[in-house]
């Protein structure tokens, strides 16, 4: 089945560095990659939807500056967690569209905690 | 905006009991709807995908339905067993940009 894998799975960092976060469709072609953020207890919310080759468009109170989404290829996509503060602390997930059925399948999942 | 809303929050039910989960979205004008489940501190499972022009999916003890006029889908898990125990999160794809918006999600224990 199709494979979606994010990396790493969980990282600390200090304030004020910068995190990047890998997502990869393992085994099929991806044009649409989808970024998300899911608070304790919470669903997840969707913050930005990218596609191969072009500028990922962002949800409403989400700073593209902030998290820098790159779809670099058809089977990736990076976040990048700019200047992280404690209130970036969270569970961020991705998902990869696949093209023959629509069907999104998500990766694990990378806890980020910002110290 | 798209709401999409799960009831009930949380269930508990003995094992072996049928069970159904709920999702109501606002806007009808949908392109897919998937469920989900979600383990403790874990990332999302996907158990079925309903198509717009679908009225209902089936994946072995699972039956997902999809009502897109009166906005509603319904999630049947036939002979409940602990192993089932999760929160379950039904998604609404929209059409043009693809926008997937989340439901609250129905938290269930199935007690042995």
């Amino acid at each position: 089945g199709a494979v979606v894998s994010q990396h790493p799975s969980w990282v600390i960092c200090k304030s004020g560095t910068s995190v990047k976060i890998e997502c990869r469709s393992l085994d099929f072609q991806a044009t649409t990659m989808f970024w998300y953020r899911q608070f304790p207890k919470q669903s997840l919310m969707l913050m930005a939807t990218s596609n191969e080759g072009s500028k990922a468009t962002y949800e409403q109170g989400v700073e593209k500056d902030k998290f820098l989404i790159n779809h670099a290829s058809l089977t990736l996509s990076t976040l990048t967690v700019t200047s992280a503060h404690p209130e970036d602390s969270s569970f961020y997930i991705c998902s990869a569209r696949y093209r023959g059925n629509d069907e999104q399948y998500f990766g694990p999942g990378t806890r980020l905690t910002v110290t | 905006k798209q709401e999409v809303t799960q009831i009930p929050a949380a269930l508990s039910v003995p094992e072996g009991e049928n069970l159904v989960l709920n999702c109501s979205f606002t806007d009808s004008a949908i392109y897919n709807l998937q469920w989900f489940r979600q383990d403790p501190g874990k990332g999302l499972t996907s158990l079925l995908l309903i198509q717009s022009s679908q009225r209902e999916q089936t994946s072995g003890r699972l039956n997902a339905s999809l009502d897109k006029s009166s906005g509603r889908s319904t999630l049947y898990i036939a002979a409940s067993q602990p192993g089932d125990s999760a929160t379950y999160l039904c998604a609404v794809m929209m059409g043009g940009y693809q926008k997937v918006t989340f439901g609250t999600g129905t938290k269930l224990q199935v007690i042995p």
